[in-house]
């Protein structure tokens, strides 16, 4: 069956060191992948895609790759600040272009 | 501030009660789509709509009607639901065809937090 795994359900971290998630995928043949970041009681808000022919994609703080090999999205956030805590999910579209499937995200706090 | 609202922010409802959600988006997109969020699970696809029409229903139950009167409205309408229904349900917005990017990429509104008794 077709999964979407973040690495762990939450990430403690101190502010200015770089927090890494993971977005793991099996029995998906993904031609892209999405983040989004999402705070509590409001939806989710787009970050970054990253395409299959690509290893890394930047946006200013943020930093995604994506190995479609091991079929894995790792998504870094540099110089993490407080308001950076957030939950970030990955997403992967599946069964049809407007099918997009979010895995269970992965809560991010990060402490001054 | 999101470019897709929805109202009501919050909604109680009994189980007998008939209530609408509805959602707005005026930035063009042809694909609209409803959400359902669990607290602390991910948003689960209920609908999409593409032009206007009902493109995906992840099978759901029948007490939830979609209705999308134009390509900037979309309502959800509940009927006879139940406690479990309790949950925040999103609404989304994207460019059918992929815009500018060629990908699917979701707007997404603030979502209406909707308790069951």
């Amino acid at each position: 069956s077709q999964k979407i795994e973040q690495n762990s359900e939450a990430l403690n971290i101190q502010e200015g060191k770089t927090a890494t998630l993971t977005c793991n995928y099996t029995n998906y043949s993904p031609a892209y992948l999405q983040w989004y970041r999402q705070d509590p009681g409001r939806g989710p808000v787009f970050l970054l895609l990253i395409r299959e022919n690509e290893k890394e994609k930047r946006k200013e703080r943020l930093k995604v790759t994506f190995d479609t090999t091991l079929k894995q999205s790792l998504f870094h956030i540099t110089a993490s600040q407080p308001a950076d805590s957030a939950t970030y999910l990955c997403a992967l579209t599946s069964g049809g272009y407007n099918k997009l499937i979010f895995g269970a995200g992965t809560r991010l706090a990060v402490h001054p | 501030d999101t470019e897709v609202t929805q109202t009501p922010k919050h909604l109680v409802m009994g189980m007998t009660n008939k209530k609408s959600l509805k959602c707005e988006q005026h930035m063009g997109h042809r694909a609209m789509y409803w959400y359902k969020q669990k607290a602390k699970k991910p948003p689960e696809l209920m609908f999409v709509y593409s032009y206007e029409k009902l493109s995906i229903n992840e099978s759901v139950p029948s007490r939830f009607s979609p209705e999308c009167p134009n390509s900037s409205l979309l309502n959800l309408h509940l009927h006879a639901l139940q406690p479990e229904d309790s949950a925040l349900y999103l609404c989304a917005s994207s460019q059918p065809t992929g815009g500018n990017l060629g990908a699917n990429v979701l707007t997404f509104g603030a979502g209406s937090r909707l308790t069951v008794l």
